[in-house]
């Protein structure tokens, strides 16, 4: 499959603490994505990280990809109490309009 | 607001019932798609649409009936659905169907009765 596989399916941290997710695919891909979802709500696209690239930063986010291990993680440091969602790791491969989700990793930042 | 809006948020239906999911996205994308959100699932690819041709189906029941009429409309007929087509649809644009940012609607909640 071509689906993104999140590691940890939940996650529990206190306010202040850093967050890692980790995503792990089987294919090559052009592009891996992170996205957020708010209970019920729609996703949000957070990042995009090229396949020639190893590392991305945008404010408190960082994303690493590592393709010879077919692995990516999404880092949130000094996390709040509004971080609190289901974060999805997306990979882009070489079919047209082919987006693969996983099945997310469930954060809560408890304040 | 990400410029995708879905109507209704929330729809009912028995199975015999026949209804439809609206999709409008404000941004100017050419590609267009529904997912399908079930608890515990990945996401899963429905349709695509790319300048309003059809450039995936993602073996999807025919009880599901897309519709395309411009770049900026896409609606999901339903009829005769099942219980376990109840799940959060969710439609999203991009630029085109190979780029890569994908921009969400807030969902549409079915639960088929």
């Amino acid at each position: 499959s071509q689906q993104g596989e999140e590691d940890p399916q939940a996650l529990s941290i206190q306010e202040g603490e850093n967050a890692t997710m980790n995503c792990s695919y089987k294919t090559s891909i052009n592009n891996l994505q992170w996205y957020r979802q708010n209970s019920g709500r729609g996703l949000v696209h957070l990042i995009l990280i090229r396949s020639n690239e190893r590392e991305k930063h945008s404010g408190r986010l960082r994303v690493t990809l590592d393709t010879s291990k077919k692995s990516s993680s999404l880092l949130i440091t000094a996390s709040r109490a509004a971080d609190t969602a289901s974060y999805f790791c997306a990979t882009w491969g070489s079919t047209l309009g082919r987006l693969y989700f996983g099945r997310g990793t469930q954060l809560t930042v408890w304040p | 607001e990400t410029g995708v809006t879905q109507t209704p948020r929330h729809l009912v239906m028995g199975m015999t019932n026949k209804k439809s999911l609206k999709c409008e996205q404000h941004l100017g994308h050419n590609a267009m798609y529904w997912y399908k959100q079930s608890a515990k699932k990945p996401l899963e690819l429905m349709f695509v649409y790319n300048f309003k041709e059809q450039t995936e189906n993602n073996s999807v029941p025919s009880r599901f009936s897309p519709e395309c009429p411009n770049s900026s409309h896409l609606f999901l007929h339903l009829h005769t659905l099942q219980p376990e087509d109840s799940a959060l649809y969710l439609c999203a644009s991009s630029g085109t169907a190979n780029t890569g940012e994908l921009f969400f609607g807030e969902g549409s909640r079915l639960t088929v009765l």
